[in-house]
């Protein structure tokens, strides 16, 4: 079956510890990927795309995610995390063989420690 | 420039009964998109509206419905709710043909 799988449940960290948080996929042929982070009373909010071009993609906040195709992975990075940074992540993938519809994985939850 | 907005933002509701919620795109978009988000889970694509017509579904009963409007407005309708209908239901929205989707708070549903 086409699935979203994020593989850590929840994550805490240390104000400046590194963050990698991983996505994987099942669709098959050409997606288009995404990180969306969902702060705490807060609505989904896009931290980065890939549709194509440079797998190592930037995004907002010192984000940045790359594009492995032959591991059909799309793991998320910042190298030093802030408090600010405690937030839900969520992967999400549309696919032509989905229908362009936007699945997402189960979630993340990243808690940073002062 | 007015992102997606929801209403209400929060309600509660017996078994049985039914319930709407509404949602306005963010300007300049046509598509409303709605999903499903149960505690502890990512979101679950419900149905995608498009020129006022159902384009996508995903895995839900016919019990979850929508309508969009020629403003480009969108309800959702919810019959006979069940105790597993609580969740946090997004709305979101986009142009049609792009491909980054916007997303509004929410309507946070209690089925007691």
């Amino acid at each position: 079956a086409q699935s979203v799988s994020q593989h850590n449940h929840h994550v805490i960290l240390s104000e400046a510890a590194s963050l990698e948080l991983g996505c994987n996929y099942s669709y098959g042929g050409t997606v288009n990927l995404f990180w969306y982070v969902q702060y705490p009373g807060q609505h989904l909010q896009l931290l980065l795309k890939y549709f194509s071009g440079d797998p190592l993609v930037k995004g907002i906040k010192g984000f940045e995610a790359e594009f492995i195709k032959s591991k059909f992975s799309f793991n998320l990075r910042k190298p030093s995390v802030q408090w600010s940074d405690t937030a839900e992540y969520f992967c999400a993938v549309t696919s032509r063989s989905n229908d362009y519809k936007l699945s997402f994985g189960a979630g993340t939850t990243v808690t940073v420690r002062a | 420039d007015a992102g997606v907005t929801q209403s209400p933002t929060h309600l509660i509701k017996t078994r049985g009964q039914q319930v709407t919620l509404r949602c306005s795109p963010k300007s300049g978009h046509d598509t409303v998109s709605w999903y499903q988000q149960a505690l502890g889970q990512g979101p679950q694509f419900i149905f995608q509206y498009y020129e006022e017509e159902e384009r996508q579904r995903g895995n839900f009963p016919d019990r979850f419905s929508g309508h969009q409007f020629p403003n480009y407005s969108s309800e959702l309708n919810v019959n006979a709710l069940l105790l597993g209908d609580s969740a946090l239901y997004l709305c979101a929205s986009s142009y049609q043909g792009g491909n980054t989707i916007y997303f509004g708070e929410g309507s946070w549903l209690t089925v007691v």
